[in-house]
């Protein structure tokens, strides 16, 4: 069965500092790899998704995320973040035998931007 | 695009209570989800719609559980006899032929 990982329950950061949002999934074949931010009182959004193809990630607000298949990895970060990042990032996996639609997430990290 | 909205946004009921919640999707959109999600912990996958076909059922999805979507259109999500344990977000999804979810606001039911 998969599963997810994200390492760090919290991580606080000053403004404009880089930050990287560690992610691991075990699965045993192929997968597609996704993040999303749930900002506070709003449902979540797709910050960026792996399908197939380069490993590097770009997606929305300045976030990137790379995809490491010999450590199972799929790590979230940002050059410079901003008070507004502030948010809850969730780590998902999903399998594509399946139509990639049975979607595991991790239990989140808190991202924590201050001043 | 108005996105995905359920109704109610919060629910509050007694133990044993039966509840119902709907989702409605962004129009054209052919798959639909649903997740429940608890304090600290990420959404986890309930059932899943292709049009009006539930194709996936969670084993967290006990026989109190139903859902439905007739005409492919929008969902509603049934709790019947409700427990304490069954107090969390209840959120919905939909998306194309692809693997990109949109998720409603939620519901947010507590059971007393």
């Amino acid at each position: 069965a998969q599963s997810v990982t994200q390492l760090d329950s919290q991580v606080p950061v000053f403004e404009e500092a880089p930050v990287e949002l560690r992610c691991n999934y075990s699965s045993s074949v192929s997968v597609y790899l996704f993040w999303y931010v749930q900002y506070p009182n709003q449902g979540l959004q797709l910050l960026l998704k792996y399908l197939s193809g380069s490993t590097l990630v770009k997606g929305i607000n300045g976030f990137e995320a790379e995809f490491n298949k010999s450590q199972t990895s799929f790590h979230l970060r940002k050059p410079s973040v901003h008070i507004s990042d502030t948010a809850e990032y969730f780590c998902a996996v999903s399998d594509p035998r399946t139509g990639g639609f049975k979607t595991i997430f991790g239990a989140g990290t808190r991202l924590f931007v201050k001043a | 695009d108005t996105g995905v909205s359920q109704n109610p946004r919060h629910k509050i009921t007694k133990r044993g209570q039966n509840v119902t919640f709907r989702c409605d999707p962004i129009s054209e959109h052919n798959r639909l989800y649903w997740y429940r999600q608890t304090l600290g912990q990420g959404p986890e996958f309930l059932t899943y719609f292709q049009n009006e076909a539930q194709l996936e059922k969670s084993r967290l999805l006990s026989d109190r559980f139903s859902a439905e979507r007739p005409k492919g259109s929008f969902s509603t999500l049934e709790i019947q006899r409700t427990e304490q344990g069954d107090s969390a977000m209840y959120l919905c999804a939909s998306g194309l032929d692809g693997y990109e979810q949109y998720f409603g606001p939620g519901t947010r039911l507590t059971v007393t």
